[in-house]
């Protein structure tokens, strides 16, 4: 969706490494997620924000951070890359009140 | 945990026949029920949804039948195109929690 982006699309790290991963969006929603996506596995939640000033543990939320910049901004911070990170990190906003979630194109990480 | 069609079958049709994707749930207070399409490369795309006050739903091309009972869903292409190739996943949320359950999804095959 055209409308939520993610930045970079592909990355490759080293172990140990601090790296950054941005979603912006331009629908104008007030909640963002973070989600990644394993082979074999559904999409699991690692973190989501309702609003700029609202941040919520998701599921799988050790080792990861996020910061919410603003209403359109939310990103991903993985504090000391490890490969077991490696995997597709999907961003995703909703409309308080709306149950729909609509996603980013994603991005295909790697940690060797 | 709770799951949501952990297994990815593969489901090869002909184009222009119909197809039948399943999806089974476990959470009983489940109340919200989504379809996604993922196209290798793409993040998740919004098919269609259904809430639990109905038992079917249809868009274009596609419908959704819910059955509570036996806590099945299920996503119905009609004549199904090569453009319809792709992972489809479902998803489950109790309203309000704005929270998914994810399953791993059935890979559709159209075939020429």
């Amino acid at each position: 969706d055209a409308d939520v982006t993610q930045t970079p699309r592909n990355r490759i790290t080293k172990t140990g490494k601090r790296i950054m991963l941005e979603c912006s969006q331009t629908k104008g929603h007030d909640r963002m997620y973070w989600y990644r996506q394993d082979p074999g596995l559904g999409l699991r939640l690692i973190y989501y924000s309702f609003d700029v000033k609202d941040i919520n543990k998701g599921e799988i939320s050790d080792g990861y951070s996020v910061s919410r910049q603003a209403q359109a901004k939310f990103s991903l911070s993985l504090e000391s890359a490890i490969p077991n990170q490696t995997a597709l990190y999907f961003c995703a906003t909703s409309y308080s009140g709306k149950e729909t979630q609509y996603f980013g194109p994603g991005t295909r990480l790697l940690v060797l | 945990g709770e799951s949501v069609g952990l297994h990815l079958p593969t489901l090869s049709v002909q184009e222009g026949d119909n197809s039948i994707i399943n999806c089974a749930y476990s959470n009983s207070a489940s109340d919200y029920f989504i379809w996604y399409k993922q196209e290798s490369g793409k993040g998740p795309q919004f098919i269609i949804d259904i809430r639990s006050n109905m038992d079917k739903r249809q868009g274009q091309r596609v419908t959704v039948l819910l059955n509570k009972t036996v806590k099945h869903l299920s996503l119905q292409i009609a004549a199904t195109q090569p453009g319809d190739s792709a992972v489809y996943f479902c998803a489950e949320s109790v309203s309000g929690t704005y929270k998914y359950i994810f399953g791993t999804g059935t890979r559709l095959k159209v075939l020429a």
